[in-house]
């Protein structure tokens, strides 16, 4: 167990659909990252957030968006669901805001649009 | 931006023999991790490597990094079924100490009893 807790953990809905994936990180862990994963594919950084704020974006479609809350948790937004938006979406958690320590992750979300 | 490219992408090997991936990143890299996921399961960090050309070993697993730092590999030797899964490297976004840990595609192992 990572300690890094993402809910549900799947989740199937139909085309032009939102759905909101939720992210406990790590007691302690200020870093929440969010990645997605295609069928054998490897892992595309989506964004992350340290101790609430946006730190850095990678390849994050408009119809995304995410936040992480005061309580440390995340939640990322899907909207406007399309069929290439089904993948398994992984959070992962560091207790430092750069890439230098070991990250977390949970065990992710499934998402299935039809 | 920054790039991580993996090979192979796919491994088939009898259980016995050897099994080594190759990371390379277009930019210089502060550190590099490696990380393996089961199938059905969840990235697991392995290992992390910061200097130049160091070695690291956990049991049959050798890690390298290049001396140039834009390179590793990871050397399995005499596999067994339960090193079945994807290996991932993943160096930091921006070369430096902020950003995210971008992946590699990963090199998936498959092992024959």
């Amino acid at each position: 167990d990572s300690g890094v807790t993402q809910t549900p953990k799947h989740l199937i809905t139909a085309t032009g659909q939102r759905v909101t994936l939720r992210c406990s990180p790590r007691s302690g862990d200020l870093s929440v990252y969010w990645y997605q994963q295609s069928l054998d594919q490897g892992l595309q950084f989506l964004i992350q957030y340290y101790n609430g704020e946006e730190r850095a974006k990678g390849n994050i479609l408009e119809r995304f968006s995410a936040q992480q809350f005061p309580d440390l948790h995340s939640e990322l937004n899907l909207s406007s669901l399309e069929l290439g938006d089904s993948a398994l979406y992984f959070c992962a958690s560091s207790h430092s805001q750069g890439a230098g320590t070991e990250a977390f992750f949970g065990q992710g979300t499934r998402l299935t649009v039809v | 931006g920054q790039q991580v490219m993996q090979i192979p992408q796919y491994q088939h090997v009898q259980e016995g023999e050897d099994f080594t991936t190759y990371c390379n990143s277009s930019t210089t890299l502060s550190n590099i991790q490696w990380y393996k996921q089961r199938p059905g399961g969840h990235p697991v960090f392995l290992i992390q490597l910061v200097k130049s050309g160091e070695v690291k070993k956990q049991k049959r697993l050798t890690f390298q990094f290049g001396e140039a730092k834009k390179n590793s590999s990871l050397h399995i030797t005499a596999t067994q079924t339960t090193d079945v899964g994807t290996y991932f490297c993943a160096g930091p976004g921006y070369g430096g100490s902020q950003g995210n840990l971008i992946f590699g595609k990963g090199t998936k192992l498959s092992v024959k009893p």
